[in-house]
């Protein structure tokens, strides 16, 4: 089984403050990385994706992908309390998407 | 804009009963999943189609059965509802060459067995 790992959180940080969420797993031969967020009772949106190793930045967001070390973090700048959700992240596998079960971040005023 | 809509947002059926959860996307996507998502066991994924008239189990396809008879809409089939498949259903779609086949989400149907 193909296992996405992340800590369930919940990561509480203050508003304006650098919030980072991170994720592992567990095939090496993986290529794609998906950041999704999550509103209490509402589907996942989609953030970001990454293939290459380094940062790939859009907005207050930056994904980051180390394929050696098998992890992939998401950045938020500047966090605000409307960021305050469950970020999933998700590993291509093959056609359909293996999901972690989710971070949950409370940003603070 | 990518759409996916799902018929109910809210349903609730008998023990025993057939179930049907719709799910159309208005993209062309070649790809449509359907998840379920549970506290503490984040999304699974039931089954997914690639194409029209194809399906793959996914990880945890007991209990249910698919149908894409058109390549807009994928439907998911409870045969027998039980009372372990309430549940959040989440439908999404995705097109292989687009991107790196991020996936589209519905807005989720909240089925309660009772």
């Amino acid at each position: 089984q193909k296992e996405v790992e992340q800590n369930s959180g919940p990561l509480s940080v203050p508003e304006g403050a650098i919030a980072s969420l991170n994720c592992t797993y567990s095939d090496r031969g993986s290529q794609s990385f998906f950041w999704y967020r999550q509103y209490s009772g509402k589907s996942p949106e989609l953030i970001m994706f990454i293939y290459s190793n380094g940062d790939k930045e859009d907005g207050r967001f930056t994904a980051q992908l180390n394929k050696a070390s098998q992890y992939v973090s998401l950045l938020i700048r500047d966090s605000q309390p409307s960021d305050s959700a469950t970020y999933l992240c998700a590993v291509r596998s093959g056609y359909a998407l293996n999901f972690g079960k989710g971070t949950s971040l409370l940003v603070t005023p | 804009d990518v759409k996916v809509t799902q018929s109910s947002r809210y349903l609730v059926k008998r023990t025993g009963e057939k179930v049907f959860l719709e799910c159309v996307q208005d993209m062309d996507h070649e790809n449509m999943f359907w998840y379920r998502q549970d506290p503490g066991l984040g999304l699974r994924l039931i089954y997914f189609s690639y194409d029209v008239k194809m399906k793959e189990k996914g990880d945890i396809p007991e209990g249910y059965s698919v149908s894409r008879e058109k390549k807009e809409r994928f439907s998911l089939i409870l045969e027998s509802a039980s009372t372990n498949q309430t549940s959040m259903y989440l439908c999404a779609s995705s097109q292989i060459g687009q991107g790196e086949n991020e996936q589209y989400f519905g807005p989720g149907t909240r089925l309660t067995v009772t």
